[in-house]
């Protein structure tokens, strides 16, 4: 079966840089969502979209945006990153209030 | 808001035994979902099983078990005939009820509960 795809698996970027993560949820889920882990912690919830627009909103800086595309690809743009921004970021997809699937995550390092 | 607790940091269980991770919540709501989820050294999140609060039975997937107390407000996860693999972060998570509106539904984590399966 078709999972969570996210793209790049690793990252390395300097402070104040920006950083693009993308996300392919599972075909014919209609939310995505965003998750940060940072190190030794739980996920922690950003932003969701349910049907390409914004659905809810977390503990996101407003360094980042995000937004889903036509095709429901979804991408998280990061901007000034700074090195507390270093984490996993995880991407899931669900059918409505169904179960979120996570994909593996992006690890993110700053420098 | 809601807000998850798992009291036990870490534990361990001998191959084979059955082990108990406890998780306890705070809603107001009368309806809500509660999942398990299983993070291994591989960081993937893995869901392990889910329960729907409107539901009185217990969900069941394979050897894993869940044990929901919906007065007490505790949703704890036993593991049965434990293996090497199941050696992982588990997280217990709470997610909104459907009625909050399509789209929100985040799911809030416990701090989870690092289990180590001995041979």
């Amino acid at each position: 079966a078709a999972g969570v795809i996210q793209s790049p698996r690793h990252l390395i970027k300097e402070k104040r840089e920006t950083a693009t993560l993308k996300c392919y949820p599972i075909p014919r889920h209609d939310t995505v969502y965003w998750y940060q882990q940072g190190p030794g912690q739980d996920p922690q919830f950003l932003i969701s979209f349910y049907e390409k627009m914004q659905s809810d909103k977390g503990s996101i800086p407003d360094r980042f945006s995000a937004q889903q595309f036509s095709d429901y690809h979804s991408e998280l743009n990061m901007s000034s990153l700074e090195l507390g921004d270093s984490a996993l970021y995880f991407c899931a997809s669900s059918l409505s209030e169904h179960e979120q699937y996570f994909g593996p995550g992006t690890r993110l390092t700053v420098t | 808001a809601q807000t998850v607790t798992q009291s036990q940091p870490e534990m361990s269980v001998q191959e084979a035994e059955t082990v108990t991770l406890s998780c306890t919540y705070d809603t107001s709501e009368s309806n809500y979902y509660l999942f398990w989820y299983k993070q291994p050294p591989s960081r993937q999140m893995i869901l392990v099983i889910r329960q729907e609060a409107y539901k009185q039975q217990n969900a069941t997937e394979n050897r894993f078990s869940v044990n929901f107390q919906k007065a007490a407000k505790s949703f704890s996860l036993k593991i049965s005939d434990s293996q090497l693999g199941d050696t992982a972060m588990y997280f217990c998570a709470f997610m909104k009820p459907a009625y909050s509106g399509a789209g929100s539904y985040q799911l809030t984590f416990g701090k989870g509960t690092k289990l180590s399966v001995i041979p």
